[in-house]
C-alpha cells in the first residue's frame, strides 16, 4: 500500500529556507513519476514541481522556479523539496503526490505538511 | 491566473444529478482529471482520463469532455459528497500542470 508522509514544515521568515521531505513506502520512488502541490490556507491547489521516473525530467511552476529544488533520495525512498528564499505568498499546505504509473494523473497524496513564512 | 476555470459554488438536491464544469484551451488537446477534497483532508481522484475512475470510486461519478470543457457528473448525489471539487490537467504548452479555482459542492 503507497504510503506518503512529508515532514519538515514550519514557520520561517521571508527570504528565510526550508528542506521538506516525504518518506514513501509501498513503492519505489525512484521508480515514480512524483510532484509536490500545495495549497495556501483556504484556497485551491497549486501544482508546484514535477520530477519524472527517470529523474530527467524536471518542471517548476513559475512561481518557484529559481527558488526551490526538487530532488531524491534513492537510498532512503524519500522526496525533497528545497526551498529558499521563502516569500509570504509560499505559505501553504506542501503535499507529496505519487502520479498513476502512466504518469497521467495525481494518484497517491500525503497528508501534508504546513509552511508558514511570517516576520 | 489560472488557465483553467470552474464556477466556484455549485448546490444540488440530496439524490438528484449535479455537473461541475472545467473550462480551458488547453483540455482540448489534454484529458482532465477531477479531485475531491474534503475539509481538513488531502485530495483524492475520482475521475481521469476518457471517463475512468479509480478503484473505490463509487459509479455515480463520471466524467466527459467537449471542445475546451470538461465536465464531472455525480448522479445520484449524496451527503457525503459535499466537498471541493478541482480539475487538472496541463497547461497549453505541456511542460506545467494547472488547477481550476475549485467548486465548492453542497448538498441540500
Amino acid at each position: 500500500q503507497v504510503q506518503l508522509v512529508e515532514s519538515g514544515g514550519g514557520l520561517v521568515k521571508p527570504g528565510g529556507s526550508l528542506r521538506l521531505s516525504c518518506a514513501a513506502s509501498g513503492f519505489t520512488l525512484s521508480d515514480s513519476y512524483m510532484s509536490w502541490i500545495r495549497q495556501a490556507p483556504g484556497k485551491g491547489l497549486e501544482w508546484v514541481s514535477y520530477i519524472s521516473s527517470s529523474g530527467r525530467t524536471i518542471y517548476y511552476a513559475d512561481s518557484v522556479r529559481g527558488r526551490f529544488t526538487i530532488s531524491r533520495d534513492s537510498a532512503k525512498n524519500s522526496l525533497h523539496l528545497q526551498m529558499n528564499s521563502l516569500r509570504v505568498e509560499d505559505a501553504a499546505v506542501y503535499y507529496c503526490v505519487k502520479w498513476q504509473d502512466d504518469g497521467a494523473n495525481l494518484k497517491d497524496w500525503g497528508q501534508g505538511t504546513l509552511v508558514t513564512v511570517s516576520s | 491566473s489560472s488557465e483553467l476555470t470552474q464556477d466556484p459554488v455549485v448546490s444540488v438536491a440530496l439524490g438528484q444529478t449535479v455537473t461541475i464544469t472545467c473550462q480551458g484551451d488547453s483540455l482540448r488537446t489534454f484529458y482532465v482529471s477531477w479531485y475531491q477534497q474534503k475539509p481538513g483532508q488531502a485530495p483524492v481522484l475520482v475521475v481521469y482520463g476518457e471517463n475512468r475512475r479509480p478503484s473505490g470510486i463509487p459509479d455515480r461519478f463520471s466524467g466527459s469532455r467537449s471542445g475546451n470543457t470538461a465536465s464531472l457528473t455525480i448522479t445520484g448525489a449524496q451527503a457525503e459528497d459535499e466537498a471541493d471539487y478541482y480539475c487538472n490537467s496541463r497547461n497549453s504548452g505541456g511542460s506545467h500542470w494547472v488547477f481550476a479555482g475549485g467548486t465548492k459542492l453542497t448538498v441540500l
